[in-house]
């Protein structure tokens, strides 16, 4: 089945430690996103990239990092330089970056640092 | 500025009522698309609709309809029938023809369906 998958579904760690959040896409698609969510917000976008070996960065990029070497793949580093990194991360892709397209999401990962 | 405004932060029901989630949006832009996700319990955005700014038929998908008025710049969503399976935050967004593959989003409304 063609979809984004991120694992883990639910992360901890401690503060002060990087931690990468894993996003797969088997859609072929060209473009990929991360979003933010905390609670009664709506999502707000910390990089987005448009094609491999390129990305920007979005309304709230400081204290994280990304990459995208593979096309299928778009990970997501949340340094120790982000000051509140306890929220849930959602992955999303589309086909290519026209403003028609819609995005599809993977399931999430909830990170929580203590 | 929020581009776009979702004011109804949560709202409940009792079954088979019918719902109305309200969206406003705000662009300068004349090509546009505006969007409805669904993000159930599970945390996964599920994609609803897309309407283009040059296309304001209302849409009708089931017991979902769409409401699309250039002139209040709104894009309202409404279900009919209500069943508790539609329990989940509804997010409306907005992209810009300016602004390449950016989705902006509203703050989501909590939609609670009871039995």
């Amino acid at each position: 089945d063609g979809g984004i998958t991120q694992s883990p579904k639910y992360l901890f760690r401690k503060e002060g430690q990087n931690v990468t959040l894993s996003c797969e896409q088997n859609l072929n698609h060209d473009a990929m996103y991360w979003y933010r969510q905390d609670p009664g917000q709506g999502l707000r976008l910390i990089y987005y990239s448009q094609i491999v070996n390129d990305f920007q960065k979005g309304d709230i990029a400081e204290g994280y990092s990304v990459s995208r070497e593979k096309k299928e793949s778009f990970p997501l580093t949340v340094t120790s330089a982000q000051k509140n990194p306890t929220a849930f991360y959602l992955c999303a892709s589309s086909i290519g970056d026209r403003s028609s397209y819609e995005q599809y999401f993977g399931p999430g990962t909830r990170l929580t640092v203590t | 500025a929020q581009k776009v405004t979702q004011a109804q932060t949560e709202i409940s029901v009792v079954e088979k009522e019918d719902v109305t989630l309200d969206c406003v949006y705000e662009t300068r832009d004349t090509t546009y698309y505006l969007f409805w996700y669904k993000q159930p319990p599970s945390g996964e955005l599920v994609f609803l609709i897309r309407r283009n700014s040059f296309d304001e038929q209302n849409e009708i998908s089931g017991r979902y309809s769409w409401n699309f008025q250039k002139s209040t710049s709104s894009f309202n969503f409404t279900i009919t029938a209500s069943q508790v399976v539609d329990s989940a935050v509804y997010f409306c967004a907005l992209s810009e023809g300016s602004t390449l593959g950016r989705l902006y989003f509203g703050r989501g409304t909590q939609l609670t369906v009871w039995p």
